[in-house]
């Protein structure tokens, strides 16, 4: 069965450091790989997909995320954090040749102190 | 992108009445809806699939009489909780799929905060 695992509940990091946001899968065949983001109280905003090509994928707001098929990973990764990147992220997975549906990870709180 | 919205965002109800939440594909057509639930500090679960013109795929453990879902157009689905109680409350958010070659993607509306008292 598919599984997500996001081992990080909650990280804090100083603004202006880098982030790196954890992310497993269980899978037999490499799935299609989402990262979203939600503030409190909205609902999710796409950061950025992986379905096939390049293994490190560049999304919006400066994130990016490299999929490690021998790890089993989809780690997302920012260079320096900014105060508004305080939020939920979640990574899912989406099976191929599936209609569409997608797992959730539990999540990752991300705070940033100033 | 592909917007879709939810009405309402926010929603307040006494025990034992029924609320509607709407979920509208603004942009596009959507022939396949999703339905999920988020608790406090949790992720999404994914409550119900929704098609157009067909009855709704629920999943396991989720009530079909109590979470009713109806899709009557390509760009509307709502979800109904009947006789809502206390432990409905929750985060509902939708999503709507649009169909492509590649992958047939989900887009999410803002969710709706539902409290029953």
């Amino acid at each position: 069965a598919q599984s997500v695992t996001q081992p990080d509940i909650h990280i804090t990091v100083s603004e202006g450091a880098s982030l790196e946001l954890r992310c497993n899968y269980s899978y037999g065949a490499t799935p299609y790989l989402f990262w979203y983001v939600q503030s409190p109280g909205q609902g999710l905003q796409l950061l950025l997909k992986y379905f096939s090509g390049d293994t490190l994928v560049q999304g919006i707001k400066g994130f990016e995320a490299e999929f490690k098929r021998s790890q089993s990973s989809f780690n997302l990764r920012k260079p320096s954090v900014h105060w508004s990147d305080a939020a939920e992220y979640f990574c899912a997975v989406g099976a191929r040749g599936s209609q569409g549906n997608l797992i959730f990870g539990k999540g990752t709180k991300l705070s940033v102190k100033p | 992108g592909a917007v879709v919205s939810q009405h309402p965002s926010r929603v307040i109800c006494k025990s034992g009445t029924s609320v509607k939440i709407e979920c509208r594909s603004l942009d596009f057509q959507a022939t396949t809806m999703f339905w999920y639930r988020q608790f406090p500090k949790q992720s999404l679960m994914l409550m119900a699939t929704s098609n157009e013109g067909s009855k709704a795929t629920y999943e396991q453990g989720v009530e079909k009489d109590k979470f009713l879902i109806n899709h009557a157009s390509l760009t509307l689905s709502t979800l109904t909780v009947t006789s809502a109680h206390p432990e409905d409350s929750s985060f509902y958010i939708c999503s709507a799929r649009v169909l492509a070659v590649f992958y047939n993607e989900q887009f999410f509306g803002p969710g709706t905060r539902l409290t029953v008292l």
